[in-house]
Order: structure tokens, then C-alpha cells, then sequence
């Protein structure tokens, strides 16, 4: 079983559309989680961390839960501008040093 | 605002030759690693530098080496290019748990 795990879809939805994405971790000892963005041919760039208590940043929210170790992020009113690949991120402390594991990703096509 | 600045951000080896990637970052992060990213397997720690002077294997580390020459520069070394290290690198800083922040990346191919 993979460590991080993701649909890699890809997902088109027409613009204005709500879409959630979901992702699991293995490891039950992870620390914290984070959202990362990945426009094509770019670099990943960080969209949003996410806190148990759930989080919300403009169209997307963010949830954590720990008891079935999931993550999940919610995007309304989608733009086409949102089109690109979402990576789940899970950071857990390993022997002094910050083991960061990304999921494989998910592909969002926002249609116009 | 440079941030973390990889290069070259194009390779084309052949097999056998080597290389090095060069990697710096002005924001005084601890933190240094560098990933490779392939088509479906995401993006996989190759090494990574804790702080000044040290260094650790990631989850793929064969093939490569690396040096951390100063708190901002983290290179990443191919002694004997193979195809199997056609790919995506991306070099990374963080400071303790938090954000990491990539460079541009550097796409390299070996023929």
C-alpha cells in the first residue's frame, strides 16, 4: 500500500462547479498535511495546510481526519484558472528530520 | 525574490556521462533535499541535507550523490548517467516542519 494514495483522475468539471478531491495516508504517527498546487511543467508551489479543525481559504476548504486518515480539499465555483494538479502532502517527524511524502496527484480540467 | 534557484533547467546526457545539478537558496532554511518526478510516481526524495554538513539517503538515492557545499547551495551529482534517471528535479528548502519551497526544476533526459 502506498504511503500517500490519491485518485489521479483526471476530473473535468465545467467552471462554476464544485469539486472535492480526497487522499489517504498509511501512517498513523503523520504529523501535518498540506494542499500543494502543480501547474504543468511547473514547479509544486503550496496551496493551503490543513488543520483538524477543518480550514478554509476563499473557494477551498480543507479537512483532516485522523480517525480514517483521510485528507480532502474542496474547491466551489471552480476557474478555469484552478486547472492543474493537486498534491497531497503528509509530513511526519522521522529521526530528527521532516519525511515529506507526496501523493501522486490529482488532474483537475476546469472546461469552460 | 530568487527563492530557491536550481540549474541547468535543461540536460541531455548520454549514457555514462555525468553531471551535476546545481541547487541554491537565499532564504536561510536549514532544510535541503532534492526529488525527482516521474510520470505517475510522483515526486520521490532522492537525498536530503537536515543542515549544514549533513546529508541522507531519501527513498531513491541509487545512482546519485550529493553536497551540501554551504548553508544555501545542495548539489546533486550523476557519476554515470543511465535512462533510468531520464526525469524531473526538483531541488527543495524548508525550515523546520513548515512549507517547502521548490525550484523551477531540471528536466533532464539520457539517451
Amino acid at each position: 500500500r502506498k504511503e500517500v494514495e490519491q485518485d489521479p483522475g483526471p476530473f473535468n468539471v465545467p467552471e462554476g462547479a464544485t469539486v472535492a478531491f480526497n487522499c489517504t495516508y498509511s501512517n498513523s504517527a503523520s504529523q501535518s498535511f498540506f494542499w500543494y498546487r502543480q501547474d504543468c511543467r511547473k514547479e509544486p508551489k503550496l496551496l493551503m495546510s490543513v488543520y483538524s479543525s477543518g480550514n478554509e481559504d476563499g473557494r477551498f476548504t480543507a479537512q483532516l481526519n485522523r480517525a480514517s486518515q483521510y485528507i480532502s480539499l474542496l474547491i466551489r465555483d471552480s476557474k478555469l484558472s484552478d486547472s492543474a494538479t493537486y498534491l497531497c502532502v503528509v509530513n511526519m517527524n522521522s529521526g530528527g528530520y521532516q519525511k515529506v511524502t507526496f501523493g501522486t496527484g490529482t488532474k483537475l480540467q476546469v472546461i469552460p | 525574490n530568487a527563492g530557491v534557484t536550481q540549474t541547468p533547467k535543461f540536460q541531455v546526457l548520454k549514457t555514462g556521462q555525468s553531471m551535476t545539478l546545481q541547487c541554491a537558496q537565499d532564504m536561510n532554511h536549514n532544510s535541503m533535499y532534492w526529488y525527482r518526478q516521474d510520470p505517475g510516481m510522483g515526486l520521490r526524495l532522492i537525498y536530503y541535507s537536515a543542515s549544514e554538513g549533513t546529508t541522507d539517503k531519501g527513498e531513491v538515492p541509487n545512482g546519485y550523490n550529493v553536497s551540501r557545499l554551504n548553508k544555501r547551495e545542495f548539489s546533486l551529482r550523476l557519476e554515470s548517467a543511465a535512462p533510468s534517471q531520464t526525469s524531473v528535479y526538483f531541488c527543495a528548502s524548508s525550515e523546520g516542519y513548515g512549507e517547502l519551497f521548490f525550484g523551477e526544476g531540471s528536466r533532464l533526459t539520457v539517451l
